[in-house]
């Protein structure tokens, strides 16, 4: 079993939809929470940073951690063509490797 | 946040030879890391270089594969030695941000052995 769970995707919406992206972890101990955004042949970009359960908005983004269930979600409203790109999830334990998530592609359809 | 600088982008490369990758951060960073992204693969910890110090690696990765050289606080080379097809991937520095901000990455190079 993976530490971090991701679906890979794709996942493929019209523009103005709210997209839901999610991961689940099996090590309780993880503590900060991070997603990422990866367009093609670039590297990462870090887009939220969350530390234990709870939301977090910046924008368009909305960052959920819940630890009791071991699940994160990132949410982007009113989704735009310029958000087609792979959302990965990542998590550590504090000054630890990153720990990532497989990575789900998503594509905003006009 | 950090801006890290990483070079070559790509390269394709012989079967047997070796490439070193440089990624130059524009500050002092303590701990730099080093990922190894395969084809419609996530990022994997390849090790975290340290100034003055050897690298540590992770499961599955030896420094004479993948000897790491960090001179000094801002700069950090990854060579990938004796390479074969299965080391085309995408490998790419990291560095932490200060005051618990996450990390950033460099935008990678893109690997293809022949």
């Amino acid at each position: 079993q993976k530490e971090v769970e991701q679906d890979p995707g794709p996942l493929s919406v019209p523009e103005g939809a709210i997209v839901s992206l999610n991961c689940t972890y099996s090590n309780s101990a993880f503590q900060y929470f991070m997603w990422y955004r990866q367009y093609s042949r670039k590297g990462p970009e870090l887009l939220m940073y969350t530390y234990s359960s709870g939301n977090k908005e910046d924008g368009r983004f909305t960052a959920q951690v819940d630890k009791s269930s071991k699940y994160i979600s990132l949410f982007i409203r009113d989704s735009q063509p310029s958000d087609s790109a792979t959302y990965l999830c990542a998590m550590n334990l504090g000054a630890q490797k990153l720990v990532f998530g497989q990575g789900t592609r998503l594509t905003i359809n006009p | 946040s950090a801006v890290i600088s990483q070079k070559p982008s790509r390269d394709i490369c012989q079967r047997g030879t070796s490439l070193t990758i440089q990624c130059q951060v524009d500050s002092q960073v303590t701990m730099m890391f080093w990922y190894r992204q395969q084809p419609g693969q996530s990022l994997t910890l390849i090790a975290t270089a340290n100034q003055g110090s050897e690298a540590t690696y992770e499961s599955g990765f030896v420094i004479d594969k993948f000897p790491i050289s960090r001179p000094n606080l801002t700069f950090s080379t990854l060579t990938v030695s004796n390479m074969s097809p299965e080391d085309s991937s995408i490998y790419l520095c990291s560095v932490e941000e200060p005051n618990n901000y996450g990390y950033t990455f460099g935008s990678g190079t893109r690997l293809t052995v022949v």
